[in-house]
């Protein structure tokens, strides 16, 4: 069974409009990490938030939060006032505190394109 | 300068040849992890390092060896290429909390034909 699941092989939205890529994931461990990386056409993979199974807020960065629902494992990222230079692949990835080495489990992505 | 490097950043290849794909941190972590991505499947684990004297298998090992010179140096080897390891090959980096950051590279586009 897939770890993370991303069900939106693509988005589409317009600049300064908001978004929401759906991230749902599946562990048993009582203590985990979320995190969202955004990788451009150029390729290289840049960190945007993280949010921990136990923080009671909502984690935000900038333009970028994540709707973290526990009960419902989720864990959306929500971009504002959406940019022409956030269109790029995003990847939903989960760390489970009890894992050996800590690595991250990744979704397949989820494509954005933000036109003018 | 950039705190994880990969090089090469781009390599061809012919079925068979063994080619070796290296990693370098300054960003004083343990823990070091070599990942493939291919397109639709985002990024699976082939190795991970905690130490220079720690080195576990990932999800998809097979065909692949590593090797941590030092704290610093984390290098991934195809013994024998084949053309389905064709992918883009990452290198992280991440301290040892759960909440700690990876850090990747710039990644190594590899084509073996």
């Amino acid at each position: 069974a897939q770890k993370i699941t991303q069900t939106q092989p693509g988005m589409f939205v317009q600049e300064k409009e908001a978004v929401t890529l759906d991230c749902t994931y599946d562990t048993s461990d009582q203590s985990y990490g979320l995190f969202w990386y955004k990788q451009p056409s150029s390729g290289e993979m840049i960190f945007l938030i993280y949010q921990g199974s136990y923080d009671e807020q909502n984690a935000t960065e900038g333009r970028y939060s994540l709707n973290f629902q526990k009960a419902r494992k989720s864990a959306n990222l929500v971009i504002s006032a959406s940019q022409l230079g956030d269109s790029a692949m995003y990847f939903c990835a989960m760390r489970e505190a009890n894992q050996a080495g800590t690595a991250l489990i990744f979704g397949k992505g989820t494509t954005l394109s933000v036109s003018s | 300068d950039a705190d994880v490097t990969q090089t090469p950043r781009n390599r061809i290849t012919k079925t068979g040849k063994r080619i070796m794909l290296e990693c370098s941190q300054t960003k004083g972590h343990d823990r070091m992890y070599w990942y493939r991505q291919d397109p639709g499947l985002g990024l699976r684990l082939i190795y991970y390092s905690f130490d220079v004297k720690d080195i576990n298998k990932g999800e998809i090992s097979d065909g692949y060896s590593v090797s941590r010179q030092a704290q610093a140096k984390f290098s991934l080897s195809l013994e024998s290429a084949i053309p389905n390891q064709t992918a883009l090959y990452f290198c992280a980096t991440s301290g040892r909390g759960s909440s700690d950051t990876q850090y990747f590279g710039p990644g190594t586009r590899l084509t073996v034909l």
